[in-house]
């Protein structure tokens, strides 16, 4: 069955816009999370959307948000960026059980210039 | 709270080498553990996963034991390969709450030479 598929793979921004990114889960999971990873802070969770209900957040600012829509597709949205947003973005998905098998996308990397 | 911590790297290793990356976990109750790698260029993947003390993880050669008593859960290979140049996270899942509340270790970049 298809994976992950995360949206756009690659784009670039400058301080101060905004930017949307997409994930695709896994036909069936209805649980996708977001991480943000970078060299200095490595993989930290930012949250995780259940049946279109954020369920769990991490320690990032209010400018983080995120949406789950009705087919288990999921958008993170990052408002007034920052040069210190400039990540990987990766996507995880899972069937919702607590079992913690993720399965990521290929994520999305965002540079802010 | 949860968290995970695991050998800092780099790590460079000759073909045929034995690997160990340490790691080390901080949990309320019985997390489930989890060895995750990535490739250059690409996701997260899941490598092995134990669930229960005592339980060993195994795949691709790799294993790790899931060891209550020294909240332990060491990721070993006998024989590491070039094509096993990567990035490995050791990662833990409360069993407690009912979310994917994942926790990830800060990562361990191994690269093996022919």
């Amino acid at each position: 069955k298809a994976g992950v598929t995360q949206t756009p793979r690659y784009l670039i921004k400058t301080r101060g816009q905004q930017v949307t990114l997409s994930c695709s889960p896994i036909s069936g999971h209805r649980s996708v999370s977001w991480y943000q990873q970078t060299p200095g802070q490595g993989l930290q969770f930012l949250f995780e959307y259940f049946s279109e209900t954020q369920r769990n957040k991490g320690n990032f600012p209010g400018r983080f948000s995120g949406r789950q829509f009705s087919n288990s597709r999921s958008e993170m949205n990052v408002s007034t960026l920052e040069l210190g947003d400039s990540a990987l973005y990766l996507c995880a998905s899972s069937s919702g059980v607590a079992t913690g098998e993720l399965f990521f996308g290929e994520g999305s990397r965002l540079t802010v210039l | 709270g949860n968290s995970v911590t695991q050998m800092e790297g780099p790590v460079t290793l000759s073909e045929e080498a034995f690997l160990t990356i340490n790691c080390t976990y901080t949990a309320t109750g019985y997390p489930s553990l989890f060895w995750y790698v990535q490739y250059p260029g690409e996701g997260l993947q899941l490598l092995l996963k134990a669930t229960k003390a005592d339980d060993k993880g195994s795949n691709k050669g790799f294993e790790a034991t899931y060891r209550k008593e020294t909240t332990s859960f060491h990721l070993e290979k006998g024989s590491v390969q070039v094509s096993d140049s990567a990035v490995y996270f050791c990662a833990l899942s409360s069993a407690v709450s009912n979310n994917n509340d994942m926790r990830f270790g800060a990562g361990t970049r191994l690269t093996v030479k022919p």
